[in-house]
């Protein structure tokens, strides 16, 4: 079975400019999180996603949005670029009847942001 | 609301020497409880998990936890470190039951250096 895949692995943006990072679910999975590490920190959950619906949220602003796929896959998206926002993106996906008992986390994305 | 709490920001231990990573807990039902372990720049890869019955569970790499509901800590143990096991571990809370159970809470993470 596959894993959990993130691209891209690293990127750099300029403050104020609208990013993009997708993540493609482990096979037979149907849902997917989002989670922020930033440096030095454990992992913040920004939300969930399940049938295509955001299925939950964390402490994060409207600025953080995101899409689910029919096929399970999904994208993190980010306006109006902060400093702060500077972290390692990292997914996870499950199976709904599971929850986070059945998290497979992907290797993450960093972001940096100038 | 949920919380975890890792007292140690950073342990180092000798190659061989016995390791214990200290993890607390607050939550009003019984929680699931995770430990992850994360090399530099890596994801987080499970080492072991627990939601109910036996209190000592067994994980990968040789480690292992135990639940203790008196005094809410899931602390983590190895007998012997490798070299190997030099990297950051967190410990993490979810929710049981309902619909809700998606989310974990993650503590801040302790940083292990094994000396050879």
């Amino acid at each position: 079975e596959t894993g959990v895949t993130q691209s891209p692995t690293h990127l750099i943006k300029t403050r104020g400019q609208q990013v993009t990072l997708r993540c493609s679910s482990q096979s037979g999975h149907n849902t997917v999180s989002w989670y922020q590490q930033a440096l030095g920190q454990g992992p913040q959950f920004i939300f969930q996603y399940y049938r295509e619906e955001e299925n939950g949220r964390g402490n994060f602003p409207p600025r953080f949005s995101g899409l689910q796929f029919p096929n399970y896959s999904s994208e993190l998206n980010v306006n109006a670029l902060e400093l702060d926002d500077s972290a390692l993106y990292l997914c996870a996906s499950s199976v709904a009847s599971k929850g986070a008992y059945g998290y497979t986390f992907g290797s993450g994305t960093r972001l940096t942001v100038v | 609301a949920q919380s975890v709490t890792q007292p140690d920001i950073h342990i180092t231990v000798s190659e061989g020497a016995s390791l214990e990573l200290r993890c607390n807990y607050s939550y009003g039902a019984t929680p699931y409880l995770f430990w992850y372990v994360q090399s530099p720049g890596q994801g987080l890869q499970l080492l072991l998990k627990y939601f109910s019955g036996d209190t000592l569970v067994q994980g990968i790499k040789g480690f292992e936890a135990e639940f203790k509901r008196s005094q809410s800590s899931f602390n983590l143990r190895k007998p012997s470190v490798h070299w190997s096991d030099a990297a950051e571990y967190f410990c993490a809370v979810g929710k049981s039951g309902g619909g809700s159970n998606y989310k974990l809470t993650f503590g801040k993470g302790t940083l292990l250096t094994v000396n050879p």
